[in-house]
């Protein structure tokens, strides 16, 4: 069946420090991948996506790659701030019938001044 | 001005009793969800309703029952309260579910604790 996994966390980090979080993904057919953050006390938003193989998405100088060959969407940032501690989930939309997403089960990332 | 907004924010209650938590969307969305996210933050979806139709039920208690009213709307009930229920719930919506408009906007979360 179709899954997603995340690198477990927490991550502690200092700022500036470089970032990634790990994420592979188990699907049949040719899903869409993103990653979504949820800040405390907060729901999750959309970080960024990435629609079909070979695609980056980015923002907020968060990029993801969505690469088939590793079936991997890892998400990397050059240089953390305070501001991006919170938990990101990784998640892929698939079509079985009717279009469904499944998360990752998050990883939390703290960041230090 | 808020896209999705759910009541309330807190819910404290009972084993056994019912409660209800109500969701609204003022996004114009055809397809709103309800997610269950536990301690560990797991997030699983438990339903989706597009244009007040059910589309898809996950393997949840027939204790949990949404209710779509209209599509801007979509209430979940919850009877006989169990402990294992305490988690936080999140409804969310879509523009529609043909997977066309992949992003899901979320609301804030009611977080739900069973004594």
């Amino acid at each position: 069946g179709n899954s997603v996994t995340q690198m477990e966390g927490p991550v502690t980090l200092s700022e500036e420090a470089f970032l990634t979080i790990n994420c592979t993904y188990t699907a049949t057919g040719y899903p869409s991948l993103f990653w979504y953050v949820q800040y405390p006390g907060e729901g999750l938003q959309l970080l960024l996506k990435a629609t079909k193989a070979d695609d980056k998405g980015s923002n907020k100088g968060f990029e993801a790659t969505y690469r088939k060959e590793t079936t991997s969407f890892h998400l990397e940032k050059g240089s953390v701030q305070v501001s991006d501690s919170a938990v990101y989930f990784c998640a892929l939309l698939y079509t079985s019938g009717t279009y469904k997403y499944i998360f990752g089960t998050g990883t939390r990332l703290k960041v230090l001044a | 001005d808020t896209a999705v907004s759910q009541t309330p924010k807190y819910l404290v209650t009972q084993m056994g009793n019912d409660k209800s938590i109500k969701c609204e969307q003022n996004l114009g969305h055809d397809t709103m969800y309800w997610y269950k996210q536990d301690s560990k933050k797991f997030l699983k979806i438990m339903f989706s309703y597009n244009n007040k139709e059910l589309i898809i039920n996950e393997t949840v208690p027939n204790r949990f029952s949404p209710k779509s009213p209209d599509k801007a709307h979509l209430n979940l009930h919850i009877n006989s309260l169990e402990l294992g229920d305490s988690a936080v719930y999140f409804c969310a919506s879509s523009q529609d579910s043909s997977g066309t408009s992949y992003e899901q906007y979320f609301g804030p979360g009611t977080r739900l604790t069973v004594t």
